[in-house]
């Protein structure tokens, strides 16, 4: 079966300071890789997709970055972190031309001081 | 892109009823529509997916429905337990054709179901 990888699960950082996170997905191969941050009180917001590794595409311009050095691997990372990109970051993976489910990560939870 | 409606305020439940909710979207009609589950803390949870040709779908005690003339959703939860409480998300294809760049997610309805 199919499982999902994220962590850590929970991260305090003080502002300027850089961010990895990572996502490794187990038992399929080419996913479809996402990244996604949730804010208190408010809807998913998609930061990332990636179709294949090193294809990476953005949906909102930003403070962050993600890399796809491997099939299975999701990195979102940022080389100096602002108070706003605190928030619940989440990686999901489907499978095909996105008429799948998607099956999300347990998230981290970012606070930048 | 798309901008997706749900119930913000939360939708109390007693045990046993039925819990309908609603997702309203605005823009072209998507592909297809999801619903998830979201505990407190925790990820998301795919339950259903409709696509634009089907009218109802079933899962146990699960139905969505879709209706592209009324650019709706509803989602309703038969014989609901306390344990159904959660936020549950709209989900739909971020732009139109249903490609594989990701998914727009409604703010989610918090459903309380009392015992």
């Amino acid at each position: 079966s199919q499982t999902i990888h994220q962590w850590p699960a929970t991260l305090v950082q003080p502002v300027g300071s850089p961010l990895s996170l990572e996502c490794t997905v187990e038992g399929t191969s080419n996913p479809n890789l996402y990244w996604y941050r949730q804010a208190a009180g408010r809807g998913l917001q998609l930061l990332f997709y990636s179709v294949g590794i090193g294809q990476i595409s953005s949906e909102v311009p930003q403070n962050l970055s993600a890399s796809r050095p491997q099939d299975r691997q999701f990195i979102l990372s940022s080389k100096k972190l602002l108070l706003s990109d605190s928030g619940f970051y989440l990686c999901a993976w489907t499978r095909g031309l996105g008429n799948y489910g998607y099956t999300f990560g347990s998230g981290t939870r970012l606070t930048v001081v | 892109s798309q901008k997706i409606e749900q119930n913000s305020e939360a939708l109390n439940i007693q045990e046993g009823k039925t819990a309908t909710l609603t997702c309203n979207y605005t823009n072209y009609s998507p592909a297809y529509l999801q619903w998830y589950r979201q505990d407190p803390g925790r990820g998301p949870v795919f339950l259903l997916l409709i696509r634009e040709n089907e009218k109802e779908k079933r899962k146990e005690r699960l139905k969505v429905t879709f209706d592209t003339t009324l650019k709706q959703s509803l989602f309703h939860i038969t014989a609901s337990q306390p344990a159904d409480s959660a936020t549950y998300l709209c989900a739909l294809d971020m732009y139109s054709g249903g490609g594989a760049d990701g998914l727009t997610f409604g703010k989610g309805t918090h459903l309380i179901i009392q015992p």
